[in-house]
C-alpha cells in the first residue's frame, strides 16, 4: 500500500479480554516498530523487528505484550488480559533501514472499560 | 541515560508570528535528530531531519531547525506561522552506529490563534 497500515482504527474492549492490533507496512521495509502513546506521554518504545533478525522486545512493559511480524511483513500486537492502564494509541511505524525516516500509521485506539 | 526533553508543554502563538520549539537531549554522541509533527487524526510525519554537515536544517513547511551541540539542542522554528500549523510536534533521536531504539520527546502541542 501507499502507507503504514493499522487496524482496528479504534478498539474499545473489557477489562480481562485479549485483543490483537495489526499493522502493514509499506512494502519493502525491512524495519518495523511499535510505540505507545498515552495522554501527555511522548511514544513509548514497545518493540522492534528488522528483517530475519530477532526482534527487540525489551520495551513490552509486561509479559501480557507480545508481537509477531509474519513473511517479513505484517505484524500483530497482541495483548493479554487487558488492564485499564493498557488504553492508549498504539502506533505502528516502518522504515528502510534502522536509523532514517519512520513512516507511521494513523494508530489504533484501544479504550479498555 | 539517553532522553529528550521538550520543556514546553503547550504553546500559543497567533498567526503570522514566528514560532520555536524547543528540545534538548542527552545522548553519548551526537544522535541523529529529528522532529515529527502530528495533525488532529493523523499519524506523525517527518518535519525535518538532522544527520551531519550543516547545522541548520530545512524541512516542509517552511519549518527550520538548528543543531548546536554544545547544548544538546535541535531547536524547531518558523518565521510566521499559519493556522494550519496547530498540531503537536515531537522531537526525537537516534543512534548513529545500529541503535535504532528512536527516542521521543513528550511533545509541545501548539495552537495558532486567528
Amino acid at each position: 500500500g501507499a502507507g503504514v497500515s493499522q487496524s482496528p482504527s479504534n478498539k474499545v474492549t473489557e477489562k480481562g479480554k485479549d485483543v490483537e492490533l495489526r499493522c502493514d507496512p509499506i512494502s519493502g521495509h525491512t524495519a518495523l516498530y511499535w510505540y505507545r502513546q498515552s495522554l501527555g506521554q511522548g511514544l513509548e518504545f514497545l518493540i522492534y523487528f528488522q528483517g530475519n533478525s530477532a526482534p527487540d522486545k525489551s520495551g513490552l512493559p509486561s509479559d501480557r505484550f507480545s508481537a509477531e511480524r509474519t513473511g517479513g511483513s505484517v505484524s500483530t500486537l497482541t495483548i493479554q488480559r487487558t488492564q485499564q492502564e493498557d488504553s492508549a494509541v498504539y502506533l505502528c511505524a516502518s522504515s528502510l533501514r534502522n536509523t532514517g525516516e519512520l513512516f507511521f500509521g494513523e494508530g489504533s485506539r484501544l479504550t479498555v472499560l | 541515560a539517553q532522553s529528550v526533553t521538550q520543556p514546553d508543554i503547550h504553546i500559543t502563538v497567533s498567526e503570522g508570528a514566528s514560532l520555536e520549539l524547543r528540545c534538548n537531549y542527552s545522548y553519548g554522541a551526537t544522535p541523529y535528530l529529528f522532529w515529527y509533527v502530528q495533525s488532529p487524526g493523523q499519524g506523525l510525519q517527518l518535519l525535518l531531519k538532522y544527520f551531519s554537515g550543516d547545522t541548520l536544517v530545512q524541512g516542509i513547511k517552511g519549518f527550520e531547525a538548528e543543531f548546536k551541540r554544545s547544548q544538546s539542542s535541535f531547536n524547531l522554528r518558523k518565521p510566521s506561522v499559519h493556522w494550519s500549523d496547530a498540531a503537536e510536534y515531537f522531537c526525537a533521536v537516534a543512534g548513529t552506529s545500529g541503535t535504532y531504539k528512536y527516542i521521543f520527546g513528550t511533545g509541545t502541542r501548539l495552537k495558532v490563534l486567528a
